[in-house]
């Protein structure tokens, strides 16, 4: 069963940098696209962007371009997700999921939340 | 951008009962299009991808249907466990994008 697990919940000050992690296995990690998804408290699911790791082909969302990096390092099978300064409406959980067959979004990790706060 | 829409928001079902929650996109995604279910402190997990296949171990009283723009997600009898909100998604462009979700609770 392919499996994504994610990094511990984080609190973090406005104006810090921070980076959440989300390693694969179970599967061939540079066959398949990964992408992160945010969901604020009580509301949504937002794509925020995807990286194929294999050759890191990065792809974000409008929203979130400029917002956040996402990279990946294949060598340790791991997508990652970062800040370079955080704002209290960044304070969400945060999902990778691996876009599979066919692009279909097939598996999730458990998600990490990320606390902003003064 | 593909934006996605889904009515209604909220649908309250008696236990036994069918739902039936429908989707629409802005413009066609073909048949690239999944359900998901969240329960509350869970991640997502996936229903129906292709607009009407089933995921492993999905229940068969889960089904989808439609193409192009408009999608329907159907629970031919609600459990007790299959109260939790449902998302649309099209992955037809690389942009994929989610609907707002609808909330099903017991009535």
């Amino acid at each position: 069963e392919v499996q994504l697990m994610q990094s511990g919940a984080e609190v973090k000050k406005p104006g810090e940098s921070l980076k959440i992690s989300c390693k694969g296995s179970r599967y061939s990690f540079t066959s398949y696209w990964i992408g992160w998804v945010r969901q604020m408290p009580g509301k949504g699911l937002e794509w925020m962007g995807i990286i194929y790791p294999s050759d890191s082909d990065t792809r974000y969302s409008p929203s979130f371009q400029g917002q956040v990096t996402i990279s990946a390092d294949k060598s340790i099978s791991t997508a990652y997700l970062q800040w370079s300064s955080l704002k209290a409406s960044d304070t969400a959980m945060y999902y990778c999921a691996r876009s599979g067959g066919a692009n279909v979004v097939d598996s999730w990790g458990q998600g990490t939340l990320v606390t902003v706060s003064s | 951008e593909i934006m996605m829409t889904q009515s209604p928001a909220t649908l309250s079902v008696s236990p036994g009962e069918r739902a039936t929650l429908s989707c629409r996109a802005s413009q066609s995604v073909s048949s690239n299009l999944a359900w998901y279910q969240q329960k509350p402190g869970q991640a997502p997990r996936l229903l129906i991808y292709g607009a009407s296949t089933r995921a492993t171990g999905i229940p068969a009283r889960f089904s989808g249907s439609g193409s192009g723009t408009d999608f329907t997600l159907t629970i031919s009898s609600l459990q007790s466990e299959d109260f939790a909100v449902y998302y649309c998604q099209q992955y037809d462009s690389w942009l994929f994008t989610f609907g707002p979700g609808t909330k099903v609770d017991i009535k």
